[in-house]
């Protein structure tokens, strides 16, 4: 069975920083595109950020690019997110998801809650 | 940017009555492979996302088959025969064809 777990969210103050992870399991985490997907509260779907089975390869929406960074560890099934100068419209639920070569994205962890305030 | 327009945004349905959602892309979604990587998701109240179909009209296994999808180039439908209790949530269309970009329609709301 597929599981992607979320953990490292909080309460953060507008430009402080969080580093988001995701512990894989039930699958071979090194062979697949993976990606971190936002929801604000009461919104919609934001696709973040992804990255390459190795790592060297990584994409980001506009109003992350500089702040966010993605990366992996294959060797502990492990996906992550920093963020830093967090802002006020960053605050969401995050959500590791798999990617799937001809699909798209075909599993979803539980999420994560951020939320930047003073 | 690929942008996806759903509609409606919301949906009063009543239950064993059909339903129809629509997703409109700003631009063709057909791939240079000759594949169209538009899919539609589930969200349930409380929970996250699921996939229900990919590549327009392929259902996830567990799926079940009042599900269908339809459409090409920029016009998508989503369509349940007969609704259930079990159907209610947020239904969104996604494009993986400018992968390894993502866009979502806004949601459409499923409500008896």
């Amino acid at each position: 069975e597929v599981l992607l777990v979320e953990s490292g969210g909080g309460l953060v103050q507008p430009g402080g920083s969080l580093r988001l992870s995701c512990a894989a399991s039930g699958f071979i985490f090194s062979s697949y595109w993976m990606s971190w997907v936002r929801q604000a509260p009461g919104k919609g779907l934001e696709w973040v950020a992804n990255i390459n089975q190795d790592g060297s390869e990584k994409f980001y929406v506009d109003s992350v690019k500089g702040r966010f960074s993605i990366s992996r560890d294959n060797a502990k099934n492990s996906l992550f997110l920093q963020m830093s100068s967090l802002r006020a419209d960053d605050t969401a639920v995050y959500y590791c998801v798999r990617d799937l070569t001809g699909v798209g994205i075909d599993y979803w962890g539980q999420g994560v809650l951020v939320t930047v305030s003073s | 940017d690929i942008v996806l327009t759903q509609s409606p945004l919301s949906s009063p349905v009543t239950l064993g009555q059909p339903a129809s959602i629509s997703c409109r892309s700003s631009q063709s979604l057909v791939h240079s492979d000759g594949n169209t990587y538009l899919s539609w998701l589930q969200q349930r109240p409380g929970q996250p996302p699921r996939l229900l179909i990919y590549k327009i009209s392929n259902r996830i296994s567990g799926v079940p088959d009042r599900f269908s999808g339809s459409g090409t180039g920029t016009d998508f439908t989503l369509k349940i025969s007969r609704v259930e209790a079990e159907d209610v949530g947020v239904y969104y269309c996604m494009q993986a064809t400018q992968f390894p970009q993502y866009s979502f329609g806004q949601g459409t709301k499923l409500e008896i």
